[in-house]
């Protein structure tokens, strides 16, 4: 079965440390994504990546910081910079960026810092 | 640049009324655009998407949209609802720019009353 996998589904980590939230697709795809997403809020775009080894800011990509060193892998890191970093995590994958090219997504980690 | 606007953030239903979700988008160039379901806890799972063939879009679980230019508008119905439908729904936008990303509107969330 062809998909998107995170993570794990529930992590907890005490305020000031690092964490890395995972995400692989065999989906064959060269854009990935990772969103964040808050009670009564939509998606908040956080970083993107159209090939292996490049990746651009999105809209809240303060406190975040990604890799794409393989096409079918883009961890996430939530670093203490970040100053509100329990939310829902969502991580997606499209053929390209753009266009009629629909994003499918992974289940999502919920991040929870205290 | 693209947006879209989601009329509503709850809208609330009588199972096996029609189900009408609405969305308003704003492009300078012809537009792609998507909804997508997300259920409690879950990633988000397309729905249909529009891409300059059909007007009338059919998507999975008995929803369609319909595309309306002259109204910029996608609204997204359902004949009849039922207890499963209830979730968070989310339209999209993008164009035909490779480097355009995906815009998502604010969701809103759909209750269905026995």
């Amino acid at each position: 079965d062809g998909g998107i996998t995170q993570s794990p589904k529930y992590l907890f980590r005490k305020e000031g440390q690092n964490v890395t939230l995972s995400c692989e697709q065999n989906l064959n795809h060269d854009a990935m994504y990772w969103y964040r997403q808050d009670p009564g809020q939509g998606l908040r775009l956080i970083y993107y990546s159209q090939i292996v080894n490049d990746f651009q800011k999105g809209d809240i990509a303060e406190g975040y910081s990604v890799s794409r060193e393989k096409k079918e892998s883009f961890p996430l890191t939530v670093t203490s910079a970040q100053k509100n970093p329990t939310a829902f995590y969502l991580c997606a994958s499209s053929i390209e960026v753009g266009g009629p090219y629909e994003q499918y997504f992974g289940p999502g980690t919920r991040l929870t810092v205290t | 640049a693209q947006s879209v606007t989601q009329l509503g953030s709850h809208v609330s239903v009588s199972e096996g009324a029609l189900v009408l979700l609405r969305c308003n988008y704003s492009s300078s160039v012809p537009p792609y655009l998507f909804w997508y379901v997300q259920y409690p806890n879950q990633g988000l799972q397309l729905l249909l998407k529009y891409t300059s063939a059909a007007t009338l879009v059919k998507g999975i679980n008995g929803f369609e949209a319909e595309f309306k230019k002259s109204e910029t508008s996608f609204h997204l119905t359902k004949p009849s609802a039922h207890m499963s439908d209830a979730a968070e729904y989310f339209c999209a936008v993008s164009d035909y720019s490779s480097a355009s990303k995906i815009i998502f509107g604010s969701g809103t969330r759909l209750s269905i009353r026995p």
